[in-house]
């Protein structure tokens, strides 16, 4: 099993240019979670998917969108990049929502936007 | 407004020594709360706690919750450099994980 994985790992954006983290999971979880990491601020919450289907704002949505194409894959999009979407997003799924006794994250994506 | 706090912020330590990470929070709708190891990558899982006052431990850590109090503690006994790392703390409400800001601790040998 690959767990959690992100793609890309590393990624550099002219502000107003767009794109879309991709994040999938092999171990069956319903839950799918993004967050964003930045120096000093521990990790936010900006989309999350408790089910297939569905999909809910977290603490920091704005200038982000989301898809659950399906139950593996839960992808970030960013429709006009801008500097304060510098960060590390991390992906993460767990088996149904409220079982975060072990919350399962991806490697992360370093986004820099210029 | 739901939030968790983490002190302290930095620490620096000699191997050997003995650490306590501290996490205070003020959540709604309080369902649990977890401690989580990050090096240079994803956070990987520690320790889930929802019962004040029993202990978890897992060789060198431990942990501990006071949902009274509203905080809970991370020890950890005889350091070492593969300790080094951030930790975060997190409490879970009814479907989302609130995350402190973390510790960063540091061991020189």
């Amino acid at each position: 099993n690959a767990g959690v994985t992100q793609t890309p790992k590393f990624q550099v954006l002219k502000t107003g240019q767009s794109m879309t983290l991709q994040c999938a999971q092999d171990m069956n979880h319903n839950s799918m979670y993004w967050y964003r990491q930045d120096p000093g601020m521990g990790l936010r919450l900006i989309y999350y998917s408790a089910s297939e289907g569905t999909t809910d704002k977290g603490e920091v949505p704005n200038g982000y969108n989301v898809s659950r194409l399906n139950k593996r894959e839960f992808s970030l999009r960013l429709e006009s990049a801008a500097p304060s979407q510098t960060s590390v997003y991390f992906c993460a799924s767990i088996t149904r929502a409220g079982s975060y006794n072990e919350q399962f994250f991806g490697p992360g994506t370093r986004l820099t936007v210029l | 407004e739901d939030k968790v706090v983490q002190s302290p912020l930095s620490l620096v330590v000699h191997e050997g020594d003995t650490v306590t990470l501290n996490c205070s929070y003020e959540v709604t709708n309080f369902r649990s709360l977890l401690w989580y190891k990050q090096e240079k990558k994803a956070p990987t899982f520690l320790f889930m706690l929802t019962s004040s006052g029993i202990e978890k431990k897992s060789g060198r850590l431990s942990s501990i919750l006071d949902k009274k109090e509203l905080f809970s503690i991370l020890n950890i006994t005889a350091t070492q450099t593969g300790d080094s790392a951030v930790y975060l703390c997190a409490v879970r409400n009814t479907d989302k994980l609130i995350f402190g800001t973390g510790t960063r601790l540091q061991v020189f040998p």
